[in-house]
């Protein structure tokens, strides 16, 4: 059962646009939402964060929008750069000490210049 | 800092074979955890450890062993090979960071991936 559901799978958007990749989570247990960036042959890397208590974060050209009551998240990239072309994940992780993390299937981000 | 450090980097089983996959950190993180990514799949954690000498299972645990002797070292170890493993396997390390209403940013870093190929 996958708990964090992710899309799209791809998205190619031009240069200057916004990209935006949606997250829907299931347990109401999870109090922490990351986003990672994966580039091709690397590790993925923590690009921003949110927890259940702001409706929003924002991070220079990356913000998170979170809605609590429809168990939903998404990413937005504003100004999208071909720098930005990547993987990203979202991911949600509960309380207590197992801090485990579950991730969503990842969306596969094109940039055109 | 040299962060998470994977070996190797690609390796390739016949099926049936054992192996370990190794995993170090040298930033004195608590928690380590091993992940295996597959296509359209993200990713999925296997074991994770949130101390020296302490361990637990994560989502697809089966065929996997670990241990912790260290803070240090949380090698992967495959006992007996099957295609399905054919994966990439990254390890990760976190960091906590605590505010007046709890938990600020967990902040987890990973390594840059062991390709397996298991024939």
């Amino acid at each position: 059962q996958q708990q964090v559901k992710q899309s799209p799978q791809s998205l190619i958007v031009q240069k200057g646009g916004i990209s935006i990749i949606n997250c829907a989570y299931e347990n109401t247990a999870f109090d922490y939402f990351p986003w990672y960036q994966q580039f091709p042959g690397k590790g993925p890397a923590l690009l921003i964060a949110i927890r259940p208590d702001v409706s929003e974060k924002k991070e220079g050209r990356f913000t998170i929008s979170f809605n609590k009551s429809a168990k939903q998240f998404s990413l937005h990239i504003m100004d999208s750069q071909p720098g930005d072309s990547a993987t990203y994940f979202c991911a949600a992780m509960g309380s207590g000490s197992a801090r485990q993390l579950t991730f969503g299937s990842g969306t596969q981000l094109t940039v055109l210049p | 800092n040299a962060g998470v450090t994977q070996t190797p980097k690609f390796q390739v089983l016949k099926t049936g074979q054992s192996m370990t996959l190794q995993c170090a950190q040298d930033m004195n993180h608590e928690y380590m955890s091993w992940y295996r990514q597959d296509p359209g799949m993200g990713l999925r954690l296997i074991h994770y450890s949130v101390g020296a000498g302490i361990t637990d299972q994560g989502e697809v645990p089966n065929g996997y062993n670990v241990s912790r002797s260290t803070t240090e070292d949380f090698p992967l170890r495959l006992l007996s090979a099957a295609p399905s493993q054919t994966s990439v396997y990254f390890c990760a390390s976190s960091y906590l960071e605590w505010g007046h209403r709890g938990r600020v940013r967990e902040t987890q870093y990973f390594g840059p991936g062991t390709r397996l190929l298991v024939l």
